[in-house]
């Protein structure tokens, strides 16, 4: 069965674009999160979903981000202006449902880097 | 505030030796402490993963001990082979919470 899929891979911007990451979860899972991953840096947790809600986000870094779930499915994690320091590995990761023991599968992230 | 403290940052092993890296948190509440892997240009996948009613976990050359008074587990690698060679995250979490992963170690295994 197909894994967690993002696009695009590899995203080059210049400073004060916009820009837009795409998440496809495991098919029946319905917990959704997004991690930024700098370099050198561990993982950095930005928001969760379960279904379409995302009931905490306080994780994103300032109000330039922001991102949505349509459909229980596809996520997009959404950078305004972006800024330098904006660069890095964004990662999605999906579970059967949100909770300690449920495992969460990765997608091979999307890296940003912002010129 | 970071709830999951892991070290060293990076570590070489020559083929063979064991490897051997440390968690430390601080949230009493936690109660799932999963291990995961990440080879360059892929996601971090699940490696293994322990509860705290029990002191360690093997599956294969990988294992868990965990301390629960100290509040520290620690992944041991035996044997450890090149193609072992991956960052690996320690990470926490609790009943329906998010998980909070440790900064990475980066593990280099010599032939």
């Amino acid at each position: 069965g197909a894994g967690v899929s993002q696009s695009p891979s590899n995203k080059v911007t210049e400073k004060g674009k916009d820009v837009e990451l795409r998440c496809d979860p495991i098919s029946g899972h319905t917990a959704l999160y997004w991690y930024r991953q700098s370099l050198g840096q561990g993982l950095e947790f930005l928001i969760y979903f379960q279904g379409n809600s995302a009931p905490d986000k306080s994780g994103l870094p300032s109000d330039r981000f922001s991102a949505e779930r349509t459909g229980g499915s596809v996520s997009t994690l959404t950078i305004q202006r972006t800024q330098q320091e904006d660069s890095a590995v964004y990662l999605c990761a999906s579970s059967l449902a949100r909770g300690s023991y449920n495992e969460q599968f990765f997608g091979p992230g999307t890296r940003l880097t912002v010129l | 505030q970071q709830q999951v403290k892991q070290s060293p940052q990076s570590l070489i092993v020559q083929k063979g030796g064991i490897s051997i890296i440390n968690c430390a948190y601080e949230n009493t509440a936690f109660d799932y402490f999963p291990w995961y892997q990440q080879f360059p240009g892929k996601g971090p996948a699940l490696l293994i993963a322990i509860r705290p009613d029990v002191s360690e976990k093997k599956e294969g050359r990988f294992t868990i001990s965990f301390n629960k008074s100290a509040k520290q587990f620690s992944l041991h690698i035996m044997d450890s082979q090149p193609g072992d060679s991956a960052t690996y995250f320690c990470a926490a979490s609790w009943a329906a919470n998010d998980m909070r992963f440790g900064a990475g170690t980066r593990l280099t295994v010599k032939p």
